[in-house]
């Protein structure tokens, strides 16, 4: 099945300054990557998905960048706000399978005032 | 109507009770889930429906007892738990399959605690 690690586990970033969490897969036939954000207490809401046909996807603050070659995808997040503070999971589905997401072990995200 | 609700919110049971938890969507979804997640751990599969069939059994034991009335509800019914089974319980969501519009939607959760 398919496998995916998530580093780092906890990051800890300045107001304003940029935060990178990156994930890999095992599994080359995998061909969508949602990220999940969520905040303590309430429910995993996705902040932006690629899939295996896109490099690069943006959303103001957010992007994501995905290797196919290198098997390994990354969650950017630029100007960091305070309410960025969360766990933030990557996912990666299998094409032989349609409704299971493998989700990375998650990141805690503290962003300093 | 742009969401998953769950009820209840909390729960706690004692490890001789049944209870049920209860899902709804009105997006017009036919791929229902049901996972189980620990503090700071990712969400768990445990089941997926599909069209009303279940689909997908993560092999989850039979004291969790899924059940999909229409295409609108989900139900997980507990009987007999443990109380490592405490978690929070989520309910999610999508239009097909994953492949298709993608995009999973989670309810709120309900927090379960057994005693």
């Amino acid at each position: 099945g398919e496998n995916v690690e998530q580093h780092p586990s906890t990051l800890s970033v300045q107001e304003g300054d940029s935060a990178v969490i990156k994930c890999t897969y095992s599994d080359s036939a995998s061909n969508y990557f949602p990220w999940y954000k969520q905040e303590l207490g309430k429910r995993p809401q996705l902040i932006i998905d690629i899939r295996s046909n896109v490099g690069e996807k943006k959303d103001q603050r957010i992007a994501v960048t995905l290797n196919k070659t290198a098997k390994h995808f990354s969650l950017h997040i630029t100007e960091t706000q305070p309410e960025d503070s969360a766990v933030y999971f990557c996912a990666a589905r299998l094409t032989s399978n349609d409704y299971k997401l493998s989700f990375g072990a998650g990141t805690t995200v503290t962003v300093r005032a | 109507d742009t969401e998953v609700t769950q009820t209840p919110k909390h729960l706690v049971m004692g490890m001789t009770n049944k209870k049920s938890l209860k899902c709804e969507q009105h997006m017009g979804h036919r791929a229902m889930y049901w996972y189980k997640q620990k503090a700071k751990k990712p969400p768990e599969l445990m089941f997926v429906y599909s069209y009303e069939k279940l689909s997908i059994n993560e092999s989850v034991p039979s004291r969790f007892s899924p059940e999909c009335p229409n295409s609108s509800l989900l139900n997980l019914h507990l009987h007999a738990l443990q109380p490592e089974d405490s978690a929070l319980y989520l309910c999610a969501s999508s239009q097909e399959r994953l492949a298709g519009a993608g995009e999973q939607f989670f309810g709120p959760g309900t927090r379960l605690t057994v005693l």
